[in-house]
């Protein structure tokens, strides 16, 4: 089965920093990944996703990730953090039609 | 295009009463998931939907629970009798089920709460 590890619940950068958020998955087949961001009070919509064409993805917003098959990765990264980059973030994998959700993580952005 | 519509957007009832939330799927899209997010268990899926058919439904947490999809563009989350432990956010996302990735698209959720 596959699943997805979120390490850091909470990350806290400041403003026009770098911003790296990491995803760590486990699959018995080459994955689907994918990052999701949930802005307050509102669903999930879909930042950028990994189908094997490209190991760097580039998604909205500025972000991107990179697939790393040898460290089992695919973390999530913005070279300069906006105020509006402040939400949650999840990474999910697809098996068998359904994707499974990381734990999330609240990404802060201080002034 | 509308994207995912659910409704109520908020919903507040008793302990015991039936609940019903509603989705309308994109247009065209033929999958349809219903999720529920907590902050104990995070984002789980209940139920899915192929062509208006439930494939996968290990995810419903007991017999209060049941959903329907009884065409395209209708999908409804029964909860009777409610319980407080029921409070969450549901969502409601749909997919194009035609190629490997199967993006979903979610909608904004129903926010229910239980007294």
């Amino acid at each position: 089965a596959q699943s997805v590890t979120q390490l850091g619940s909470h990350v806290s950068v400041s403003e026009g920093a770098l911003v790296l958020l990491r995803c760590n998955y486990s699959s018995s087949v080459p994955p689907y990944l994918f990052w999701y961001v949930q802005y307050p009070n509102q669903g999930l919509q879909l930042l950028l996703k990994y189908t094997s064409a490209a190991t760097l993805v580039k998604g909205i917003n500025g972000f991107e990730a990179e697939f790393k098959k040898s460290e089992t990765s695919f973390h999530l990264t913005k070279p300069s953090a906006h105020m509006s980059d402040a939400a949650e973030y999840f990474c999910a994998v697809r098996g068998n039609e359904k994707l499974t959700f990381g734990t999330g993580t609240r990404l802060t952005i201080i002034p | 295009d509308a994207g995912v519509i659910q409704s109520p957007r908020h919903e507040v009832t008793e302990m015991g009463q039936e609940v019903t939330l509603r989705c309308k799927p994109i247009s065209g899209h033929n999958s349809l998931f219903w999720y529920r997010q907590t902050m104990m268990r995070g984002l789980e899926l209940l139920i899915y939907f192929n062509n208006n058919v439930p494939i996968d439904d290990s995810g419903m947490p007991e017999d209060r629970f049941s959903a329907k999809m009884p065409n395209a563009s209708f999908s409804t989350l029964k909860i009777q009798p409610s319980e407080p432990r029921d409070s969450a956010v549901y969502f409601c996302a749909s997919s194009l089920r035609r190629d490997s990735y199967n993006e979903q698209f979610f909608g904004p959720g129903t926010r229910l709460t239980v007294l």
